[in-house]
């Protein structure tokens, strides 16, 4: 198995409340994603990193922000969660020059 | 607007079938294509892929073959297991972020014992 932990797996929270996930990698691979997962939609990407404090918007970026402070973490943060924010949360990385990615085991993440 | 399609939600087979899997793509830029396979509670796990200079690569009972005039590629199983019964998701790339894939939707695969 790649080494992508994701914390917390679950969490429960109210509409508004902050919210930090977290994805750390013992790979030390540059490239660092987030998705989301919901039924009828696949895998959505939300950012990504290519660095250290580089970072970029996916394809559902709004109400979302990230922060890679040390090449192992990537965090994910909802400034004010929303119900529609309900989700299956993905962490990947991926090496240079290859295209497969490696996924972590997912956070659960329901807002009420 | 759905740039790679799984048109099928779902399939169902008999243990020791073939299992047939498509997925249709628009984006003539795609060169790389990648299927993963995902049960449930857990992420998703790269199976296998497949560059557009080919039309076929095989990875033992897995067989991706892709059609690039019709923008069509397929993952065949054979046997098909109970094991193999999970979410198979289908993925391109290439051109601009070329390394960033999209996903289609999810085809979830149930093999019967």
């Amino acid at each position: 198995d790649a080494g992508i932990t994701q914390s917390p797996r679950h969490k429960v929270t109210e509409t508004g409340t902050p919210v930090t996930l977290r994805c750390h990698q013992t790979e030390n691979h540059r490239y660092m994603y987030w998705y989301r997962q919901d039924p009828g939609h696949g895998l959505r990407l939300i950012h990504y990193s290519y660095g250290v404090k580089d970072t970029d918007k996916g394809e559902v970026s709004d109400g979302y922000s990230v922060s890679r402070s040390k090449t192992e973490d990537f965090l994910l943060t909802l400034e004010s969660a929303t119900s529609s924010q309900t989700s299956v949360y993905f962490c990947a990385i991926r090496e240079p020059h290859r295209r497969e990615q490696f996924f972590g085991p997912g956070t659960r993440l329901t807002v009420l | 607007d759905q740039q790679v399609k799984q048109n099928s939600p779902s399939l169902s087979v008999q243990e020791g079938r073939i299992s047939i899997l498509n997925c249709d793509y628009t984006n003539s830029m795609f060169d790389y294509f990648l299927w993963y396979k995902k049960y449930p509670a857990e992420g998703p796990t790269f199976l296998i892929s497949i560059s557009s200079i080919k039309d076929k690569n095989e990875d033992g009972r897995f067989t991706v073959f892709l059609n690039k005039s019709a923008k069509h590629l397929s993952l065949h199983i054979v046997p098909s297991q109970p094991g193999d019964s999970a979410v198979y998701f289908c993925a391109a790339s290439g051109g601009r972020g070329s390394y960033i894939p999209t996903f289609g939707r999810g085809t979830s695969l149930i093999v019967h014992p």
